[in-house]
């Protein structure tokens, strides 16, 4: 069961670019909700995070957007640089944190 | 503060094989997870210690895997008789309870492949 649903797979963005990433999710026991970047043969690195009781955290040039009426989250990469292209995925975690949920993920290629 | 480390960070083994991964976490953390990642995929959840307790397996840790945390520091994962679908990324990743407990902090992995 895919708890938390992740899109798009892939985009493309040209360097200075928005990229905006997508995640949907099921479980409403989930109250922490972080993005982690991930390069090629490494291990995912947390990027940004937000609770569910805030709509918008903004950090640099990420930004998440909630909307938990919707169940709903999003990344937004503003002026993507090269340096971005990794896989970011999206991730729900209950309270008193055991396993995050992660999404599908999301391979973000930014073209100089 | 070192991070997560992982070791190997490769393995290749023949199908029928034991292998075993260690992990160390972040000194002063008390939670340890693991976490299998095949490719192109998000990495799934397999199990948690805090401390020396074992507090949750996945339904994807079959009866050829067990883990282990002696004395509440590094943790083992070891695979009996491996098979060509337990070839993932195999993740580990620590956090602190009681302080940003949510925060899961991961090593570099290990790359297992069996042929």
């Amino acid at each position: 069961q895919q708890q938390v649903k992740q899109s798009p797979q892939s985009l493309i963005v040209q360097k200075g670019g928005i990229s905006i990433i997508n995640c949907a999710y099921e479980n409403t026991a989930f109250d922490y909700f972080p993005w982690y970047q991930q390069f090629p043969g490494k291990g995912p690195a947390l990027l940004i995070a937000i609770r569910p009781d805030v709509s918008e955290k903004k950090e640099g040039r990420f930004t998440i957007s909630f909307n938990k009426s919707a169940k709903q989250f999003s990344l937004h990469i503003m002026d993507s640089q090269p340096g971005d292209s990794a896989t970011y995925f999206c991730a729900g975690i209950k309270a008193a944190g055991n396993k995050l949920t992660f999404g599908g993920g999301t391979r973000v290629l930014v073209k100089p | 503060d070192t991070g997560v480390s992982q070791d190997p960070r490769h393995k290749i083994t023949k199908r029928g094989q034991n292998v075993t991964f260690r992990c160390d976490p972040i000194s002063e953390h008390n939670r340890l997870y693991w976490y299998r990642q095949t490719l192109g995929q998000g990495p799934e959840f397999l199990t948690y210690f805090q401390n020396e307790a074992q507090l949750e397996k996945s339904r994807l840790l079959s009866d050829r895997f067990s883990a282990e945390r002696p004395k509440g520091s590094f943790s083992t994962l070891e695979i009996q008789r491996t098979e060509q679908g337990d070839s993932a990324m195999y993740l580990c990743a620590s956090s602190y309870e009681g302080r940003h407990t949510d925060t899961q902090y991961f090593g570099p992995g290990t790359r297992l492949t069996v042929l």
